[in-house]
C-alpha cells in the first residue's frame, strides 16, 4: 500500500511551543505531500516535498523527507491555537493514480 | 468557480433511500476523486476520474454505490438503498492531472445521516 501512516495519532501541546508529526510509508515515492483538516471539512494542503528534496520550508512548516527511511516528518514553530487540526501525509509514486491517506494525527493546541 | 463545490452541504436520509451527491471541481481539472470519511477516522477513497481514462473504482465499498463524470466536469456519486453505516462525510476533491504530481484541492464536503 502507499498510504502513509502518521505518528502519533493524537498530539497536545501548549501554545508557542513546537509540534512534530511523523510520517512512514513502505512503497518508492515521486513526492510527498502534507494536508491538513479542521474538524471534518475539506482538506487543504500544506506543502510537497519532491523525493530529491531533504528539507522543505513554508513559513512555520518545516517538512523533512529521509527517502531511505521512508519517512518523512512535519514540524509546525511556534504554535497557535488556530494550528489545531488534523494533519495527513499522502505520499505518491508512478505506481498509484489517486492518493491515499492514512488516519491523521490529531493536533491540539492549548491556548 | 474558484474552488471545489459540493451539494448539498448536508443530507439527512431514511434508511433505504437512495442519495445522489454532486461535486464541481476547478475549472480546467481533469482529475477528479472522491473520499468518505466517518467521524473521527481518516479519509476512505472512493473513486477517481482522470481524463478520459476508465475510473479507478477499487475503493467502492458495495455496489450500492457508483460514481460518474460527465463532460469531464461534474460528478455525482449515487449511494442506493442507504445503509446507517454510509452515514459519512463525503469529500471531493480535483487536480489538473493525475497522481500527486499537482495539488488536490478539496471541497467542504457533503455530509451524510442516515437515520
Amino acid at each position: 500500500s502507499q498510504q502513509g501512516e502518521e505518528d502519533p495519532q493524537a498530539l497536545s501541546i501548549q501554545e508557542g511551543e513546537n509540534a512534530t508529526m511523523n510520517c512512514s510509508y513502505k512503497t518508492s515515492i515521486n513526492n510527498l505531500q502534507w494536508y491538513r483538516q479542521n474538524s471534518g471539512r475539506g482538506l487543504v494542503h500544506l506543502i510537497l516535498i519532491r523525493s530529491n528534496e531533504r528539507e522543505k520550508h513554508s513559513g512555520r512548516l518545516r517538512v523533512t523527507l529521509d527517502t531511505s527511511k521512508k519517512s518523512s516528518s512535519l514540524l509546525i514553530t511556534a504554535s497557535r491555537a488556530a494550528d489545531t487540526a488534523s494533519y495527513f501525509c499522502a505520499p505518491t509514486n508512478t505506481g498509484r493514480r489517486a492518493l491515499t491517506f492514512g488516519s491523521g494525527t490529531r493536533l491540539q493546541v492549548q491556548p | 468557480g474558484a474552488g471545489v463545490s459540493q451539494s448539498p452541504s448536508n443530507k439527512v436520509t431514511e434508511k433505504g433511500k437512495d442519495v445522489e451527491l454532486r461535486c464541481d471541481p476547478i475549472s480546467g481539472h481533469t482529475a477528479l476523486y472522491w473520499y468518505r470519511q466517518s467521524l473521527g477516522q481518516g479519509l476512505e477513497f472512493l473513486i477517481y476520474f482522470q481524463g478520459n481514462s476508465a475510473p479507478d473504482k477499487s475503493g467502492l465499498p458495495s455496489d450500492r454505490f457508483s460514481a460518474e463524470r460527465t463532460g469531464g466536469s461534474v460528478s455525482t456519486l449515487t449511494i442506493q438503498r442507504t445503509q446507517q453505516e454510509d452515514s459519512a462525510v463525503y469529500l471531493c476533491a480535483s487536480s489538473l492531472g493525475d497522481r500527486g504530481r499537482n495539488t488536490i484541492y478539496f471541497g467542504e464536503g457533503s455530509w451524510l445521516t442516515v437515520v
